[in-house]
Parts: C-alpha cells; sequence; structure tokens
C-alpha cells in the first residue's frame, strides 16, 4: 500500500536553531512530494515541492528539503528555526499526476524561545 | 495570486441533518478534490472529480456522501444525513493537473 510515514509526533527547537522534520514515503514510481504547513485553526499552506531534478528544493519561509531516493526521504529543513515556525507540518506524495495526494499524519513543531 | 474559495467558514449542524459544503475553484483548473481532517489528526482524501463525474472515491465517501459541478463554478460536497463523527475540517481542493493543488482554506463542520 502507498502511505507517508512522519514518524514525529512533536519535535521541539529552541529559536536560532536549525530543524529538521522527517518524511519518508512508500509509493511505486517517481512521485511528487510536498510540504504543507498548518496555523491553528487555518488551512493547508503550500511549503514547497519536489518534481524533478536538484534534489534540494526551497521553499516558503526559508524552508527547504532533500530528496534522497535510495532512502525514498524527502525531510523538511531549515538553517535557523523562528519561533513563528511553530505549526502542525505535514508531508505528502502524489503517485502520478492523475492521482490523489497522500499524507502524513503530521508533525507538530515547536520552536522554544 | 488565484485562490480557492470555501463557504462557510464554520457550520453547525444538527445530526441527520443534511449540509452543502460550497468550494470555488481556482477557474482554468479542471481536477477538483474534497479532503477532510478531524480535529487536529491526518488529513484524509474524500474524492475526486475530473470531466464532470467522480475519478476516485475512499472509503470514507460512502453513500451518505455526494458531489456535483452544478454551474462551472462551484463544487459543492453534500453530507445527506450527517453524524456525530462527520465533524471535522472540510478541505477543497483544485489542480490544472500536475503536479500540485490549491487548497481552500477549508470548513469546519460540526454536527451537534
Amino acid at each position: 500500500a502507498q502511505s507517508v510515514a512522519q514518524p514525529e509526533d512533536q519535535v521541539n527547537v529552541a529559536e536560532g536553531n536549525p530543524l529538521t522534520v522527517k518524511c519518508t514515503y512508500s509509493v511505486s514510481g517517481n512521485p511528487y512530494l510536498f510540504w504543507y504547513v498548518q496555523y491553528p485553526n487555518r488551512g493547508l499552506q503550500f511549503l514547497l515541492k519536489y518534481i524533478t531534478g536538484d534534489n534540494l528544493v526551497k521553499g516558503s519561509y526559508g524552508f527547504e528539503a532533500e530528496f534522497n531516493k535510495s532512502q525514498t526521504s524527502f525531510h523538511l529543513k531549515k538553517p535557523s528555526a523562528l519561533v513563528s515556525d511553530s505549526a502542525l507540518y505535514f508531508c505528502a506524495v502524489r503517485p502520478n499526476r492523475d492521482d490523489k495526494i497522500i499524507f502524513g499524519k503530521g508533525t507538530r513543531l515547536h520552536i522554544l524561545p | 495570486e488565484p485562490e480557492v474559495t470555501q463557504t462557510p467558514s464554520h457550520q453547525v449542524t444538527q445530526m441527520g441533518q443534511e449540509v452543502i459544503l460550497r468550494c470555488v475553484p481556482i477557474s482554468n483548473h479542471l481536477y477538483f478534490y474534497w479532503y477532510r481532517q478531524i480535529l487536529g489528526q491526518k488529513v484524509e482524501f474524500l474524492v475526486s472529480f475530473y470531466n464532470n463525474e467522480i475519478s476516485e472515491k475512499s472509503e470514507i465517501f460512502d453513500d451518505q456522501f455526494s458531489v456535483e459541478r452544478p454551474d462551472g463554478s462551484n463544487f459543492t460536497l453534500k453530507i445527506r444525513s450527517t453524524k456525530l463523527e462527520d465533524s471535522a475540517m472540510y478541505f477543497c481542493a483544485s489542480s490544472a493537473g500536475a503536479p500540485g493543488y490549491t487548497f481552500g482554506s477549508g470548513t469546519r463542520l460540526t454536527v451537534v
């Protein structure tokens, strides 16, 4: 079955430190990969996507993600965390252009002042 | 930047009542979707819609659910007889094809 795993329910990082939110996937073929962020009582905001090409993808708000095909991972990173980055982060995959997006269960990121 | 618009932002309904959630997708998009998120939990696929018909639906999307594109601009999700467990945030999304969607800001449905 196709799936997305976010192994951490919560990640705590001190402000100014680098952050990583982990994501691995189990999907056949060459999927499209996404990160979305959800702030309290808000919708899903697109952060970044990987389609093809350079394995390091840069997105909104200083976030980036690294695609690793051999490890089937797409970890979200930021060099220096801000308190305002505190939110719920979802990794997602789209197996091909006509398929639905499959979401991970989400990782709650807490940036500590 | 074009947006997917959902109305209402919050709807409270009595158990057993019918509810219609409305969405206006981005105008040149061809693929439409509904997802739901039970409070603070995983975002789950409900249904995809293309060329005026359902292209895929999940196990959640049973006979109580239906979708419609009545006038070429709106895309609606109807729940015929709401249950307490239908309480969730419902997200509409649209796409022009690959690679990604644009999500709306969601409708929070509370069934009492």
